[in-house]
């Protein structure tokens, strides 16, 4: 358990509202990131942190925007969700030391109708 | 760019077949990390193995093993006697070693597409 929570955990909203997802780690983790899952996509990495204020785009960024303004909190807004941004979204963050390997949160389930 | 391809679908098969999920990929860096993560039908991602890119050991773990082969850029996961417990999707990943790239390198995960295995009993 490497001590990540998302919230929400499921979502449901309006085309053009905007969303906030929250990631929170408890383990003082460095590196940040967030993927969406769609089918036949497997993961693709949206936005990533290393630091806190330290943040970069990914491969599928377009729509997305991330704050880090602290070490354990890593957020991902929606400014106007639309349909195309229905997937699910999970956190991570990186263990370093010997191993540098992602660790995941459980992922939120987000609708835009 | 960094490419991992999963040629696999899905994959059905009876419970005790041995299965095999194969994984190419590519990449440009000589320092590099490879991972299988599982994901099972309750949706968390499950962190299965790592490998570096300079150990092409093969790893045993229970019925798992993995298979890494620099030559044929394929890390290949075989589940001997599969059992109804392994129907998941698996994905394999592939990602920079940080400080790659003169210290840009961030460790960001490139996935395959996924291979669904289902394992009748």
């Amino acid at each position: 358990d490497a001590g990540i929570t998302q919230s929400p955990r499921h979502k449901v909203t309006e085309t053009g509202t905007p969303v906030t997802l929250r990631c929170h780690q408890t383990e003082n983790h460095r590196y940040m990131y967030w993927y969406r899952q769609d089918p036949g996509h497997g993961l693709r990495l949206i936005h990533y942190s290393y630091g806190v204020k330290d943040t970069d785009k990914g491969e599928v960024s377009d729509g997305y925007s991330v704050s880090r303004s602290k070490t354990e909190d890593f957020l991902l807004t929606l400014e106007s969700a639309t349909s195309s941004q229905t997937s699910v979204y999970f956190c991570a963050i990186m263990s370093r030391g010997s191993t540098d390997t992602q660790y995941f949160g459980p992922g939120t389930r987000l609708t835009v109708l | 760019a960094q490419k991992v391809t999963q040629a696999q679908t899905e994959i059905s098969v009876v419970e005790k077949e041995d299965v095999t999920l194969d994984c190419v990929y590519e990449t440009r860096d000589t320092t590099y990390y490879l991972f299988w993560y599982k994901q099972p039908p309750s949706g968390e991602l499950v962190f299965l193995i790592r490998r570096n890119s300079f150990d092409e050991q093969n790893e045993i773990s229970g019925r798992y093993s993995w298979n890494f082969q620099k030559s044929t850029s394929s890390f290949n996961f075989t589940i001997t006697a599969s059992q109804v417990v392994d129907s998941a999707v698996y994905f394999c990943a592939l990602s920079e070693a940080i400080g790659n790239a003169g210290g840009t390198s961030y460790g960001k995960l490139t996935f395959g597409q996924g291979t669904i295995l289902t394992v009748h009993p």
